[in-house]
């Protein structure tokens, strides 16, 4: 079983300011897929970025990067010069290499609010 | 291209009723998924197509929940005799393929169940 743990249940960044987001995640599989998500108050679930579990470089997707650090389970979502529009929920999420591989585990996310 | 879409988008019913939700994923995918996202229980995982394949419905809360996918696109989940605590937002993803961690879930807008 995969367990996602996002212990900041809201944070603040200023407009323009670099934020990061924590995630730390448990699982017994030998491979296994991170993700994460944006979900504005509009409801959709959008995809920002993933990274893998052998990937030997940090993922990156225009501002969105990722900081993995396997040895100690975290794959912290870092922000880059914040924009208004990043105000929104955010949902670390894992998928394993298991029996029920395909299914999606997510923590309990974090709100984001950017102020200008 | 077109994302995934859920129809309605808002569904208000009375306890008791039966309500069904649709979804229609992208083109081409072949894995479809459901889930349930509620104030109390986070994101939660309800059922899982793919292909032909017979899907996993280990998510489902109930016997009152069910859920099919004709043609192996456009997937329906029923709720018989609703009850308060299915009132949720219920989102709809599909991926490529459904099987290898790299692959992502890409979600619809959800539909927002209320049940008075």
């Amino acid at each position: 079983a995969q367990k996602i743990t996002q212990t900041q249940p809201g944070m603040f960044v200023q407009e323009k300011e670099a934020v990061t987001l924590d995630c730390t995640y448990d699982t017994s599989d030998p491979s296994y897929g991170l993700f994460w998500y944006k979900q504005p108050s509009s409801g959709e679930m959008i995809f920002l970025i993933y990274q893998g579990s052998y990937d030997q470089q940090n993922a990156t997707e225009g501002r969105y990067s990722l900081n993995f650090q396997k040895a100690r389970k975290s794959a912290n979502l870092v922000i880059s010069a914040s924009q208004l529009g990043d105000s929104a929920m955010y949902f670390c999420a894992m998928r394993g290499s298991g029996g029920s591989n395909y299914k999606l585990t997510f923590g309990k996310g974090t709100l984001l609010t950017v102020n200008p | 291209g077109a994302g995934v879409s859920q129809s309605p988008s808002n569904k208000v019913t009375e306890k008791g009723k039966d309500v069904e939700l649709r979804c229609d994923p992208i083109s081409g995918h072949t894995a479809l998924y459901w889930y349930r996202q509620s104030l109390g229980q986070g994101l939660e995982f309800l059922i899982y197509f793919q292909g032909n394949s017979a899907p996993d419905k280990s998510g489902l809360p109930s016997d009152r929940f069910s859920a099919e996918r004709t043609g192996g696109s456009v997937s329906t989940l029923t709720i018989q005799r609703t009850q308060q605590e299915d009132s949720a937002v219920y989102l709809c993803a599909s991926s490529l393929r459904g099987l290898a961690v790299t692959d992502t879930q890409y979600f619809g807008p959800g539909t927002r169940l209320t049940v008075l």
